[in-house]
């Protein structure tokens, strides 16, 4: 069964940078897997803020970023606001029509 | 705008039955593959299943195959999860999500309707 990794927990400071990673079980993150990533408030629903690899969604600032680094998929958040702790997922296309999520990362601004 | 409304959502006891539906507008409804993705209270993301643009293909989690199906109703625009035989542990919101084309993950989230299963 694949499984799709993420940092548990993260922090970084007001206007600091960050990356979040997205590694899979089987081997290397590549663009063909799609990923794609999203942010949770706690009561909201996800919002998508990168869909294959790189594509940022319709209104998402351009602090968000993404892109494969090594052998996994990244989220590069530079100039973190306080508004941006939230939790992250990441989810990878595993063909056959399905899709697997990663745990999550929460993000602490701080 | 791309809306997504889920509706049917409820508490139902163990060995129970439940449908969702997901009224789709703003988008060529039959053009796109939906989604179906849950996350129980506290936990992560976990993907349910996928349909089609034509509804002729369906894939399911493991979780749920055999229990649930997806379905839809393109003239209607609808979306649905029909969930028997549901467990404590599929307590959870279901959210109905549009693919960005074809079986490629969500790119557009509905706001969700909660599932409680429990005696």
């Amino acid at each position: 069964q694949t499984v799709v990794t993420q940092e548990p927990s993260f922090s970084v400071s007001p206007g600091g940078t960050v990356t979040l990673t997205c590694g899979v079980s089987s081997g290397s993150v590549s663009t063909n897997l799609h990923p794609t990533w999203y942010q949770q408030t706690p009561g909201q629903a996800p919002r998508t803020l990168i869909y294959s690899t790189n594509t940022r969604s319709s209104g998402v600032p351009d602090r968000f970023s993404g892109s494969i680094l090594g052998n996994k998929a990244a989220l590069t958040i530079t100039g973190a606001q306080a508004d941006d702790e939230s939790d992250y997922y990441c989810v990878l296309y595993m063909g056959s029509g399905i899709s697997v999520f990663g745990g999550g990362t929460k993000l602490t601004v701080l | 705008e791309v809306q997504l409304v889920e509706s049917g959502g409820g508490v139902v006891q163990p060995g129970g039955s439940l449908r969702l539906s997901c009224a789709a507008s703003g988008f060529t409804f039959d053009v796109y593959a939906m989604h179906w993705v849950r996350q129980a209270p506290g936990r992560a993301l976990e993907w349910v299943s996928l349909i089609s643009g034509d509804g002729l293909r369906t894939y399911s989690a493991d979780s749920v195959k055999g229990r649930f199906t997806i379905s839809r109703d393109n003239s209607k625009n609808s979306l649905y999860l029909q969930m028997n035989s549901l467990r404590t542990e599929d307590t959870a919101f279901y959210y109905c999500a549009k693919a960005p084309g074809a079986a490629r993950p969500p790119t557009i989230w509905g706001q969700g309707a909660l599932v409680t299963v429990s005696s």
